[in-house]
């Protein structure tokens, strides 16, 4: 059951444009998201998380969106440059979990290639 | 200075053995995890420690332990390996009250 879905498994962009990479989840009780950039042969790499009391997070070049009653999140990149060519995870989780730790819930991925 | 390292990188080895991957941050951070990226590229949770205590244990093969002999230390203990346990296994910590996990670069552990 995957409650965090990242149904593009890969995105080619030109360098110069926008590069939108899109996460859905099904699980209500999320209410912080994150995404995460990873290379090969490295580890995930946190890059911008929103809370769910906020609709958009803006760091640089990198902005996500958060649509609460479509259950859905985006990633905007703009502009995307030859060295964003990598892995973008979604990942979620709940703060009612109780527990002193956050257990991330990831998508499958979406490769971003971004093309100079 | 790397924040999670994670040694070995690579772990190739046969059925039935025991093995170990270690795990270090240095990081000052109160919560380690272990997830695992198995062969369809889902990253999963394993296990997480909290000051030493182990507080989500997922359902995970007994096989696999956790242990953390402080707070900046979690190794993966693994007995008895089979095929199926071939995937690439990462480390993370995160501060208690920070969501944002560091990540290690993982170890491709091959059982053959």
């Amino acid at each position: 059951d995957q409650q965090v879905k990242q149904n593009s498994p890969s995105l080619s962009v030109q360098e110069g444009r926008i590069s939108i990479l899109n996460c859905d989840y099904t699980n209500s009780m999320f209410d912080y998201f994150l995404w995460y950039k990873k290379y090969p042969a490295e580890g995930p790499t946190f890059l911008i998380s929103i809370s769910s009391i906020k609709d958009k997070n803006e760091d640089g070049r990198f902005t996500v969106f958060l649509n609460k009653s479509a259950k859905h999140l985006s990633l905007h990149i703009v502009p995307s440059q030859p060295g964003d060519s990598a892995v973008y995870f979604c990942a979620a989780y709940t703060t009612y979990s109780g527990a002193g730790s956050y257990q991330l819930t990831f998508g499958k991925g979406t490769k971003l290639s971004v093309i100079p | 200075d790397t924040a999670v390292s994670q040694t070995p990188k690579y772990l190739v080895t046969q059925m039935g053995n025991d093995k170990s991957i270690k795990c270090e941050q240095n990081l000052g951070h109160d919560t380690m995890y272990w997830y695992k990226q198995d062969s369809k590229k889902f990253l999963k949770i394993m296990f997480s420690y909290n000051n030493k205590e182990l507080i989500i244990n997922e359902t995970v093969p007994n096989r696999f332990s956790p242990k953390s002999p402080d707070k900046a230390h979690l190794n993966l203990h693994i007995n008895s390996l089979e095929l199926g346990d071939s995937a690439v296994y990462f480390c993370a910590s995160s501060r208690q009250s920070n969501t944002e996990a560091f990540f290690g670069q993982g170890t491709r552990l091959t059982v053959v």
